[in-house]
């Protein structure tokens, strides 16, 4: 059984740019969100993904955006990269009513120089 | 006030100790409580779910107080593999909004032999 997987896990971009982030959750899981993670810190909600539409929301800047697929797959979109987005990006998946249950995959890191 | 606030630690104890952790919440609607774990460099994983009172699993016993608003993590007879940053995490629901998972920063505990 598959657990969480994101992709790629490590990439290095430069202010400006923009980063596509992938995400599949655990098999049988409908509900998937994306945390931010910076150095010793919490993570941070980003959103939350349910159905294919974007069901909450953190404080983060429309910069931030996502996508979930039919095949509860989803995707987060940074566009015009600063330096303070550098962190580890975390996707969780769960089942809807188990919200605090949530299973993480190992990240992406993401470094902007 | 911070939402989730947690012992700043860290915490270096010797094998087979007994250590606590405390959080503090700010949402007095909130409904439940999580404590995850994460290594260093992983992500985090769920270690208990506290829904009423308190819940045990093993060495691990988590008690809530909903009157002070706090939650707490005892670990008894410590190991070495205990070593890792504990996560208070609250699901809140504020006035007005929809319900949200709020991470604290984490506690980190290093075991000792």
């Amino acid at each position: 059984d598959a657990g969480v997987t994101q992709s790629p896990t490590h990439l290095i971009k430069t202010r400006g740019q923009q980063v596509t982030l992938r995400c599949s959750p655990k098999s049988g899981h409908d509900t998937v969100s994306w945390y931010q993670q910076a150095l010793g810190q919490g993570p941070q909600f980003i959103f939350q993904y349910y159905e294919e539409e974007e069901r909450q929301r953190g404080n983060f800047p429309d910069r931030f955006s996502g996508h979930q697929f039919p095949n509860y797959s989803s995707e987060l979109n940074v566009n015009a990269l600063l330096l303070g987005d550098s962190a580890l990006y975390l996707c969780a998946s769960s089942l809807t009513g188990l919200f605090g249950e949530l299973f993480f995959g190992e990240g992406s890191r993401l470094t902007v120089l | 006030r911070k939402e989730v606030e947690q012992d700043p630690g860290p915490f270096n104890v010797p094998e087979g100790a007994t250590v606590a952790f405390n959080c503090t919440y700010s949402n007095s609607a909130s409904q439940s409580f999580f404590w995850y774990r994460q290594d260093c460099r992983k992500e985090p994983k769920l270690l208990m779910s506290v829904y009423s009172s308190g819940n045990e699993d093993g060495r691990f016993t988590a008690q809530l107080n909903r009157a002070s608003q706090y939650i707490s993590l005892l670990i008894r007879d410590s190991k070495l593999s205990d070593s890792a940053t504990y996560l208070c995490v609250v699901n809140m629901r504020p006035q007005g909004g929809s319900e949200k998972l709020v991470f604290g920063k984490g506690t980190k505990l290093t075991v000792n032999p």
